[in-house]
């Protein structure tokens, strides 16, 4: 099946610095991913539609600016969190479509997750 | 708004035992429901969707309309069932820039016992 690969796996960094997160289809094309936040034994929480071409649409309560959503590719979309804090420490999970399957059938195919630990 | 309720937060069966997993809907369009497994140190992946029609694993969910619900079901528990479990629903208008984006239920761990 197809391979939606993020990395990194995991990053430690201090409070104010910025991260990003990179998500990428291995095998195929994604004009459309998704973002989610999980925090530990709960659900994913969407937080941003990334768009290749275009600007990302984000969930309600999700600060814009704070996590930017860039989608400069077919392969890839980068998540960056600006100026991280504690309570940004969370688990981030990025999902892609084939966009050759068709949005009527495409199944959803999800990265391993990024795990963020601001100190 | 789209939502998706899972109830039980924990389940725990014997193996052998039959287990039923729920998930409640809230959509106001045609709905498409999924169920996606997260096994430990794994990625989530998908389980089976509605409109398959298919058994995974022993796994079979009907979407009910009229109860919006899409329970999860298996006659026989496995060890091997032992997961994060998680409903979703996809929703969406056709064409907009979100179509396809899904919502989770807020998930249940299925414990099996030897």
């Amino acid at each position: 099946g197809a391979v939606v690969s993020q990395h990194p796996s995991w990053v430690i960094c201090k409070s104010g610095t910025s991260v990003k997160i990179e998500c990428r289809s291995l095998d195929f094309q994604a004009t459309t991913m998704f973002w989610y936040r999980q925090f530990p034994k709960q659900s994913l929480m969407l937080m941003a539609t990334s768009n290749e071409g275009s600007k990302a649409t984000y969930e309600q309560g999700v600060e814009k600016d704070k996590f930017l959503i860039n989608h400069a590719s077919l392969t890839l979309s980068t998540l960056t969190v600006t100026s991280a804090h504690p309570e940004d420490s969370s688990f981030y999970i990025c999902s892609a479509r084939d966009s050759a399957s068709g949005r009527a059938t495409g199944e959803l195919f999800f990265g391993e997750g990024s795990r963020l630990t601001v100190l | 708004a789209q939502r998706v309720t899972q109830p039980e937060k924990l389940l725990s069966v014997f193996k052998g035992a039959p287990v039923e997993l729920k998930c409640n809907y809230s959509y106001s369009g045609s709905p498409e429901l999924f169920w996606y497994v997260q096994y430990s140190r794994q990625r989530l992946q998908l389980l089976l969707r509605h409109i398959s029609r298919e058994s995974i694993k022993g796994f079979t969910a009907d979407l009910n309309k009229g109860e919006t619900s899409f329970h999860l079901k298996k006659p026989f528990a496995q060890e091997e069932d032992s997961a994060m479990y998680y409903c979703a629903l996809k929703g969406g208008n056709a064409g907009g820039t979100s179509y396809g984006k899904l919502t989770f239920g807020q998930g249940t761990i299925l414990t099996v016992h030897p």
